[in-house]
């Protein structure tokens, strides 16, 4: 059984360009839930989305960043007008349909902005 | 919403001794409690959580307690080996986010 699988796992963007971050959540898993945590610190929630629905994106900053999940594919974090402040780990994470329990991490990718 | 505190910010022990991490939550509607232990450049893999029908839970080396009426949970590991050495997070469930709120993360060292 694969666990959540993020890609890529690094991406080095400079100032000004747009991130696309792919999630992949676990078999069966219904729920994602992305998360940033910038060096030595915790996660920070940013968005909760079920499939092509977003439940709650009260950790999302309010510009340049967007998140989707669609019916088919992968979950979608992207990030406009890259800037510097936005280096960090982002974690993608899944729980099964019917509660937001139990959440299984990605592996993360390690945004750096040049 | 929900505030999570965690401390020791960073704790050394000696091999076989035990460690206890601490947590308090600020909102008393939450009700799921996990932690999680995270590698360096590694993803956070959750080790065991608590829902908060219960007082007590254990696995093997680790348990951990909640007292809802203090609003705090403890982790408790025993035995420790070198292994055991991570950055450890607590989390609490925000009913009202419906996402996990995360202590700002306990170093554990554990000296061979």
């Amino acid at each position: 059984n694969a666990g959540v699988m993020q890609n890529p796992r690094h991406l080095v963007r400079r100032r000004g360009q747009e991130a696309r971050l792919r999630c992949s959540p676990m078999k069966g898993h219904s729920h994602v839930y992305w998360y940033r945590q910038l060096p030595e610190e915790g996660l920070k929630f940013m968005v909760y989305l079920q499939k092509e629905n977003i439940i709650d994106e009260s950790g999302m900053p309010k510009e340049r960043f967007s998140a989707e999940f669609p019916k088919e594919g992968p979950s979608i974090l992207r990030i406009q007008q890259v800037v510097r402040g936005d280096s960090a780990a982002y974690f993608c994470a899944s729980s099964p349909a019917g509660g937001v329990y139990e959440q299984y991490f990605g592996p993360g990718t390690r945004l750096t902005v040049t | 919403g929900e505030n999570v505190e965690q401390h020791p910010s960073t704790l050394s022990v000696q091999e076989g001794d035990s460690a206890v991490i601490k947590c308090t939550y600020s909102d008393s509607a939450s009700n799921y409690f996990p932690w999680y232990k995270q590698e360096l450049g590694k993803r956070p893999q959750l080790i065991i959580d608590i829902r908060s029908n219960v007082g007590e839970k254990k696995d093997q080396r680790i348990a951990v307690t909640l007292n809802k009426t203090a609003k705090h949970f403890s982790l408790h590991i025993t035995e420790t080996q070198p292994e055991d050495s991570a950055v450890y997070f607590c989390a609490a469930l925000d009913t009202g986010r419906r996402a996990l709120t995360f202590g700002s993360g306990t170093r554990l060292q554990v000296q061979p």
